[in-house]
């Protein structure tokens, strides 16, 4: 089993669309949590942490399940510049950030 | 303030040569790490380095990688004999402590023809 798991998409969405992208980790002592954003042949780029309480950034909101393992990234008012591969990220603990990172979901948003 | 510099950002190698990535980590950082990532996969952590100190390599496979960041100069990722399998995006991240966040740089894309 894959220590982070996510739907590899794609996900075809007009713009103003909003859309849902789901993760899950099975490793419960996973202490953080992110989603980094990656455009293609690019570097991962931090997007957010997710925070128990849910967070939100704009059109952007995440929320964790740390009982289901389970953490997701919601996308409202999609615009074309959201097209990209999001990384759902988790870090254990051990006194450093060891990120381990899932293989992504690829979002594109059409005109 | 420039961010993490990596290079080069492309490298061809044929399989059997040695292949040495170089990355500098932003200013003031001390934490650096290395992460691969083959083709339609995600990024996996392969090694983390303080200056002059391995402080984990279990990503890192163990035979033909090794990986360095002296006390000056940047960090070095090196891969002896080539094998085409190594194709992928090497990708270093610095931090300011063990405990902030890891900033990327735009990789060094391998290719083993």
């Amino acid at each position: 089993r894959k220590e982070v798991e996510q739907d590899p998409g794609p996900f075809n969405v007009p713009e103003g669309a909003t859309v849902a992208f789901n993760c899950t980790y099975s490793n419960s002592a996973s202490q953080s949590f992110f989603w980094y954003r990656q455009d293609c042949r690019k570097e991962p780029k931090l997007l957010m942490s997710v925070y128990s309480s849910g967070n939100e950034d704009g059109r952007f909101t995440a929320q964790l399940n740390r009982a289901s393992q389970y953490i997701s990234l919601l996308i409202r008012d999609s615009k074309l510049s959201d097209s990209a591969t999001y990384l759902c990220v988790v870090a254990l603990s051990g006194g450093y950030n060891k990120l381990i990172f899932g293989a992504g979901t690829r979002l594109a948003v059409h005109p | 303030n420039a961010g993490v510099m990596q290079n080069p950002r492309h490298l061809v190698r044929r399989r059997g040569q040695e292949a040495r990535l170089r990355c500098s980590p932003m200013k003031g950082h001390s934490h650096v790490y290395w992460y691969r990532q083959l083709p339609e996969e995600g990024l996996k952590f392969m090694v983390y380095l303080q200056k002059e100190n391995i402080i984990d390599e279990s990503g890192m496979p163990k035979e033909r990688f090794s990986a360095e960041f002296p006390k000056e100069g940047p960090s070095i990722l090196r891969i002896q004999q080539v094998v085409r399998g190594d194709s992928a995006a090497y990708f270093c991240a610095s931090s300011l402590s063990s405990e902030h966040t890891q900033y990327f740089g735009p990789g060094t894309r391998l290719t083993v023809l």
